[in-house]
């Protein structure tokens, strides 16, 4: 049973380019959540998808989009990025809208120079 | 709205001492806390998580936390501490939609 999969592993941009990220959730998983977790801190939620819906929406700007497929899987865009958003950005699978658990991936590195 | 506070950004114990990880939670609903770890440049693991049920929770690998209401506390601990515990720990809290909220994270080191 293959967990939680994000990809690329690790990405290096320069300001004020566009980035996506990817990831593929858990088998049975409907909800993805994305995170962002700056260097010595803890997790700073983003937002959550379901059913390809925005669901719930962390204090991130607009800069920060989504989009959920079909399959569940989903992609986290970052516009016009800043040197703030060099960061692992991590990707949770639950299931349902409920209070499950969530699985996490191994993230993405992220750097802007 | 949720929040969650470990105290001490740093932990260090010796290899077979206690290990007491603490946390405390902030939330307008009953909670659903969470702790996690993280292995140098690896996404998180969940140890254990409450639910309402037991207030004592036994996790993976030894660990188990135990929610006290009245402290707003769910504090992290394992008798004996190995060399391979070695990690940051995260806990979190999720109300009712699912949107968790992480602490800061505690770093513990296992001195041989």
């Amino acid at each position: 049973d293959a967990g939680v999969t994000q990809s690329p592993t690790h990405l290096i941009k320069t300001r004020g380019q566009q980035v996506t990220l990817r990831c593929s959730p858990k088998s049975g998983h409907d909800t993805v959540s994305w995170y962002q977790q700056a260097l010595g801190q803890g997790p700073q939620f983003i937002f959550q998808y379901y059913e390809e819906e925005e669901r719930q929406r962390g204090n991130f700007p607009d800069r920060f989009s989504g989009h959920q497929f079909p399959n569940y899987s989903s992609e986290l865009n970052v516009n016009a990025l800043l040197l703030g958003d060099s960061a692992l950005y991590l990707c949770a699978s639950s299931r349902g809208q409920g209070r499950g658990e969530q699985y996490f991936g191994p993230g993405t590195r992220l750097t802007v120079t | 709205a949720q929040s969650v506070t470990q105290l001490g950004s740093h932990v260090s114990v010796s290899e077979g001492a206690l290990v007491l990880l603490r946390c405390n939670y902030s939330s307008s609903v009953p909670p659903y806390l969470f702790w996690y770890v993280q292995y140098p440049n690896q996404g998180l693991q969940l140890l254990l998580k409450y639910t309402s049920a037991a207030t004592l929770v036994k996790g993976i690998n030894g660990f188990e936390a135990e929610f006290k209401k009245s402290e707003t506390s769910f504090h992290l601990t394992k008798p004996s501490a190995h060399m391979s515990d070695a990690a940051e720990y995260f806990c979190a809290v999720s109300d009712l939609r699912n949107d968790m909220r992480f602490g800061a994270g505690t770093r513990l080191t296992v001195k041989p």
